[in-house]
């Protein structure tokens, strides 16, 4: 089955205390994407890649880093997290890097629901 | 920036009304995509608008392109319980379409 899996779903956890949230397509897509969502706020893109081995910063990059070195995963990582980090969070994918007319469709994980203390 | 304004924010209605939304903008879209995010998963592409004019229908959805290219409506027929959830329309950044502007959502509930 066709599909972007975050794990994990819930996550607890205290200030400073390093953590990576895994993101991973079967779809073979070139592009993949973070997002958070806040109430009242949307959803805003943190970083995004691409291909592998490139990445660029979103609207919201302050406090997240990421990396891209196989095509399949898309890894979160909050260094020192905060709690103005706590959020839900989305992985997303679609197929090509190369500039179509048009956008290609976004394939969104389940959601990964952090809580920093 | 460009910058999406939905409307209206949250909607409360009965199961077998007709629901609609809108999505404007300052600044023209060469595409109008609205999704749908379902509690607890993440946002599902519902229908894509790629011309002004266009009228598209998903099953009870029908979602427009509007003729200025500032504006899109999504209209829900006979709602259900499953319709609940929150509508984003999205479109592509003038300088990089891989790069979605979204709206905040318009949350939807339907009363059985």
């Amino acid at each position: 089955e066709a599909q972007v899996t975050q794990n994990p779903r819930y996550l607890i956890t205290v200030t400073g205390k390093k953590l990576t949230v895994t993101c991973s397509q079967n779809m073979n897509h070139e592009y993949m994407s973070w997002y958070r969502q806040d109430p009242g706020l949307g959803l805003r893109q943190i970083y995004y890649s691409m291909n592998v081995e490139v990445t660029d910063k979103g609207d919201v990059p302050e406090g997240y880093k990421v990396s891209r070195k196989e095509k399949r995963n898309f890894p979160l990582i909050l260094e020192s997290p905060s709690p103005n980090q706590t959020s839900l969070y989305f992985c997303a994918s679609s197929l090509s890097r190369i500039r179509r007319e048009r956008p290609d469709t976004q394939y969104f994980g389940p959601g990964t629901r952090l809580t920093v203390l | 920036g460009q910058q999406l304004n939905q409307s209206p924010q949250s909607m409360f209605i009965q199961e077998g009304e007709d629901v609609s939304m809108n999505c404007t903008s300052s600044s023209i879209f060469n595409t109008w995509l609205w999704y749908k995010q379902d509690p607890g998963e993440g946002p599902v592409l519902l229908i894509a608008l790629y011309k002004a004019g266009e009228l598209t229908s998903n099953g009870r959805l029908t979602a427009q392109f509007g003729i200025t290219r500032k504006d899109s409506f999504l209209n829900i027929s006979a709602s259900i319980p499953s319709d609940v959830g929150i509508y984003f329309c999205a479109g592509p950044n003038a300088g990089n379409n891989r790069k979605l502007i979204w709206g905040l959502g318009t949350s939807l509930a339907v009363n059985p």
